[in-house]
């Protein structure tokens, strides 16, 4: 069975601050990685993902993820966050056709 | 296109009664999955049909239960409401392959 963890679940920064929030997953095979947020009101919405190929992903606004298998981990980064990024991230992963399984989330606060 | 589209947006029911939720894809879309979000369980996997096949499943009673048709449009439905039912309920698409999910603004449930 695949699970995900991640390991902050409220994160409070400055504006400019870097952001890096921790994403592990358990799977014995290959996976599909994905980062997902949800800004205040709205609906979820893809940030990133990771298929194959290069480990080091770019998503919308500015943020990245690189995919370290060795780790089994899918940490997403931002060198500088701004206010408008205050929302909660999901890491998820699937492997194979299996359901898509979602971490718990980190709430991100980000104060002008 | 259009995105992916829940009814009703916001339902009260009282305990014991039971509630059916609407989800239609994006077009061409032929799988749908299920979600139910609660503050700190994040979302847990209901179920996920592709043409109109239930290809995988969440650990969840048997009250909850649910169906696509043909068209990908999928319902699902929650018998002898619980407290504890009070959630969002999410729906997301996708093309059917291990490939992205777009996700639904979400029924808000109130169990009384």
């Amino acid at each position: 069975a695949q699970s995900v963890s991640q390991h902050n679940h409220h994160v409070i920064l400055s504006e400019a601050a870097s952001l890096e929030l921790g994403c592990n997953y358990s799977y014995g095979g290959t996976v599909n990685l994905f980062w997902y947020v949800q800004y205040p009101g709205q609906h979820l919405q893809l940030l990133l993902k990771y298929f194959s190929g290069d480990p080091l992903v770019k998503g919308i606004k500015g943020f990245e993820a690189e995919f370290i298998k060795s780790k089994f981990s899918f940490n997403l980064r931002k060198p500088s966050v701004q206010w408008s990024d205050t929302a909660e991230y999901f890491c998820a992963v699937r492997g194979g056709y299996q359901k898509v399984t979602f971490g718990t989330g980190t709430k991100l606060q980000v104060i002008p | 296109k259009a995105g992916v589209t829940q009814t009703p947006r916001y339902l009260i029911k009282t305990r014991g009664q039971q509630v059916t939720l609407s989800c239609s894809p994006i077009s061409g879309h032929r799988s749908v999955s299920w979600y139910q979000q609660t503050p700190g369980q994040g979302l847990q996997f209901l179920f996920e049909y592709f043409s109109e096949t239930q290809r995988n499943k969440g650990n969840f009673p048997g009250r909850f239960s649910g169906r696509q048709f043909s068209n990908s449009r999928s319902e699902m439905n929650v018998s002898t409401l619980e407290l504890g039912d009070s959630a969002l309920y999410l729906c997301a698409s996708s093309t059917g392959d291990t490939d992205t999910q777009y996700f639904g603004p979400g029924t808000r449930l109130t169990v009384l």
